[in-house]
């Protein structure tokens, strides 16, 4: 089974050019998340879409960025103006919906690691 | 608020045994998960604890008191390759809140 798919898998860009992060999750899988993680904070959560549609995006910094989830098999995260201070490693995950599974653990794709010079 | 601890680093031998702790204190709990990074790769599931108690799996083992808002892992016969980060996440529901991780590094 392919997991959680991701690309690119790194991405260098200038200050104030806009970044297109893409996922994959896990086929059958309805819950799916962004993160981001810096050595400083952590992994944080950015947005949780629950059958495509956005539940949660406290975590989301501001309005630079945004994330959609056109369908059931593909999600995208994009920073616009990408500045030098979102340079982190970004981790989608996808999961069962609650309750359908033992322990509705997440499984993370291999991330996408941004420098934004 | 959310707070939940893990020592920074830890270094151990091979053949060893190794604590990793955990304290937390969150609003709402539903479990508590142990996940392994890889320098460079994605987290990976270890455990998940929902009741107070240790749970068993192989040479790792996780222990929860929601009592005292405390966790530990537990790693036995240490290999090398269990060099990573290992990561305690608290659940709400949906919501997992992660530790900053602990780095530990396994010597020969």
């Amino acid at each position: 089974d392919a997991g959680v798919i991701q690309s690119p898998r790194h991405e260098v860009t200038e200050m104030g050019q806009e970044v297109t992060l893409r996922c994959k999750p896990i086929s059958g899988h309805n819950s799916l998340f962004w993160y981001r993680q810096t050595m400083m904070r952590g992994l944080e959560l950015l947005i949780y879409f629950n059958n495509n549609v956005p539940i949660d995006d406290s975590g989301m910094p501001e309005d630079r960025f945004s994330a959609k989830m056109p369908n059931a098999s593909f999600s995208t995260l994009k920073i616009q103006p990408s500045e030098p201070r979102d340079s982190a490693v970004y981790f989608c995950a996808s999961s069962l919906a609650l309750g359908q599974g033992a322990y509705n653990e997440q499984f993370f794709g291999p991330g996408t690691r941004l420098t934004v010079l | 608020g959310q707070n939940i601890d893990q020592p920074t680093e830890m270094t151990a031998t091979e053949g060893a045994i190794v604590q990793i702790n955990c304290t937390y204190q969150t609003s709402g709990f539903n479990g508590l998960f142990w996940y392994q990074q890889h320098a460079g790769e994605a987290p990976t599931f270890l455990s998940y604890n929902v009741l107070d108690g240790l749970e068993e799996k192989g040479r790792f083992s996780s222990f929860l008191s929601r009592s005292k808002g405390y966790s530990y892992l537990l790693l036995k016969e240490l290999q090398m390759k269990d060099s990573a980060s290992y990561l305690c996440a608290v659940t709400r529901t949906y919501k997992y809140i992660f530790g900053t991780g602990t780095r530990l590094k396994v010597l020969a």
